[in-house]
């Protein structure tokens, strides 16, 4: 069983709808949970970082963490075609954020 | 903020060759930063972590006399990959921490190696 699952997709949503990505996970250790946005060929771009369990928002993005059952989600609402890309999701154990484990990916494909 | 510079962007070399990659954080220090690996339509895997001033912790199957990595300055990273195979063809990406606890890595924009 891999640390982290994430389905890879592809996602195929109509403009405007609310997107909905989530990762697994099974270590209970990890603390800090993470969501990159990774356009072809250039490399993750942080969109939200989180502590623990709860909520945070940023603009048209929510990411949610639920420790009890080892689930994170992230939420993109109003998506737009530019919001075409791939979603990875990223998890630490320690206040270092050292080493990262990854999700593989969800392929995220917006249609105007 | 905590931008991450990766250079070259892509290069294609001949078999043998050695290849240098550099990253820099551009407008923050780092007092750690990755190196990474991405094969097409999967997840980065991590090949080591760079400290300034101290060896490289590579992880395990990753050969540190191939994937040589110096981490001279706060600010600097640098990754050979020697003597070069089609088998190292890849996307390599590099992140950064910024200096103070608890902020996440950030990420340069990769370099595609293709070997001949």
């Amino acid at each position: 069983q891999k640390e982290v699952e994430q389905d890879p997709g592809p996602l195929s949503v109509p403009e405007g709808a609310i997107v909905s990505l989530n990762c697994t996970y099974s270590n209970s250790a990890f603390q800090y949970f993470m969501w990159y946005r990774q356009y072809s060929r250039k490399g993750p771009e942080l969109l939200m970082y989180t502590y623990s369990s709860g909520n945070k928002e940023d603009g048209r993005f929510t990411a949610q963490v639920d420790k009890s059952s080892k689930y994170i989600s992230l939420f993109i609402r109003d998506s737009q075609p530019s919001d075409s890309a791939t979603y990875l999701c990223a998890m630490g154990q320690n206040t270092g954020f050292q080493k990262l484990v990854f999700g593989t990916g969800t392929r995220l494909l917006v249609s105007p | 903020g905590a931008v991450v510079s990766q250079h070259p962007s892509w290069v294609i070399c001949k078999s043998g060759t050695s290849v240098k990659i550099e990253c820099r954080s551009l407008d923050f220090q780092a007092t750690t930063m990755f190196w990474y690996r991405q094969f097409p339509k999967q997840s980065l895997m991590l090949m080591a972590t760079s400290n300034e001033g101290s060896k490289a912790t590579y992880e395990q199957g990753v050969e540190k006399d191939k994937f040589l990595i110096n981490h001279a300055s706060l600010t600097l990273s640098t990754l050979t990959v020697t003597s070069a195979h089609p088998e190292d063809s890849s996307f390599y990406i590099c992140s950064a921490r910024v200096l103070q606890e608890g902020q996440p890595q950030h990420f340069g924009d990769g370099t595609r190696l293709s070997i001949l």
